[in-house]
């Protein structure tokens, strides 16, 4: 079975400080994408990052960065300078790559920025 | 258009009604999908498409479950006799290609309620 596991249901951080998203999956597969999505009150999913499985370098977008561990099946999203509108829920998800025709969630980390 | 839209966005039905929920999605785009996203869960995969041919059923939950996209733009998820379970949001998804690489844009769901 495929699945993800997102140990913090809740997080909270003040603003302009970092958090860490955990993330952690199961799979036997070794080629496959991991993602984060997103989702605000209006529930659009909102790409966030990606990572392809066979690239060692963490991928980084502006204040949004991954720690990916491919033996460890981690994948934590850091978040610096933390902003009011990046409260939401959080879904860590993986797709794979040569069937990539469904995501597999998380269940989500509600974030919290406190001003 | 400019993104994935769906409708309703909200829908209310009693137990036993049929309901029959929209996507459209972004002009062009060859692969669509559906997901059902419980309350305090991540999205779980109903089912894709590749333009009008439906490749992949194996998540639709039971046969009162059934999905149709006939020009290959539209999609409609229907389901029948509706059950208390069936309450969730349910998101669709559209992706550029019809492989397995791109990303896939979501539409903003449907939050369906069964009395």
């Amino acid at each position: 079975a495929q699945t993800v596991t997102q140990s913090q249901p809740e997080m909270s951080v003040q603003e302009a400080e970092t958090v860490t998203l955990s993330c952690t999956y199961d799979t036997s597969e070794s080629d496959y994408y991991l993602f984060w999505y997103k989702q605000p009150p209006s529930r659009q999913m909102i790409l966030v990052i990606r990572q392809e499985a066979y690239k060692q370098q963490n991928a980084t977008e502006n204040r949004f960065s991954v720690n990916f561990q491919k033996a460890a099946k981690s994948f934590s999203l850091k978040i610096s300078d933390s902003q009011l509108g990046d409260a939401a829920m959080y879904f860590c998800a993986y797709r794979f790559s040569n069937t990539g025709n469904q995501f597999y969630f998380g269940t989500g980390t509600s974030l919290t920025v406190i001003p | 258009g400019a993104g994935v839209s769906q409708s309703p966005r909200y829908k209310v039905a009693k137990r036993g009604q049929d309901v029959a929920l929209r996507c459209d999605p972004i002009s062009g785009h060859v692969s669509l999908f559906w997901y059902q996203q419980a309350l305090g869960q991540g999205p779980e995969f109903l089912t894709y498409f590749q333009n009008e041919a439906q490749l992949d059923k194996s998540g639709l939950p039971s046969d009162r479950f059934f999905a149709e996209r006939p020009e290959g733009s539209v999609s409609t998820l229907k389901i029948q006799r509706t059950q208390q379970e069936d309450s969730a949001v349910y998101l669709c998804a559209s992706r550029l290609g019809g492989g397995s690489t791109g990303e896939q844009y979501f539409g903003p769901g449907t939050r369906l309620t069964v009395t």
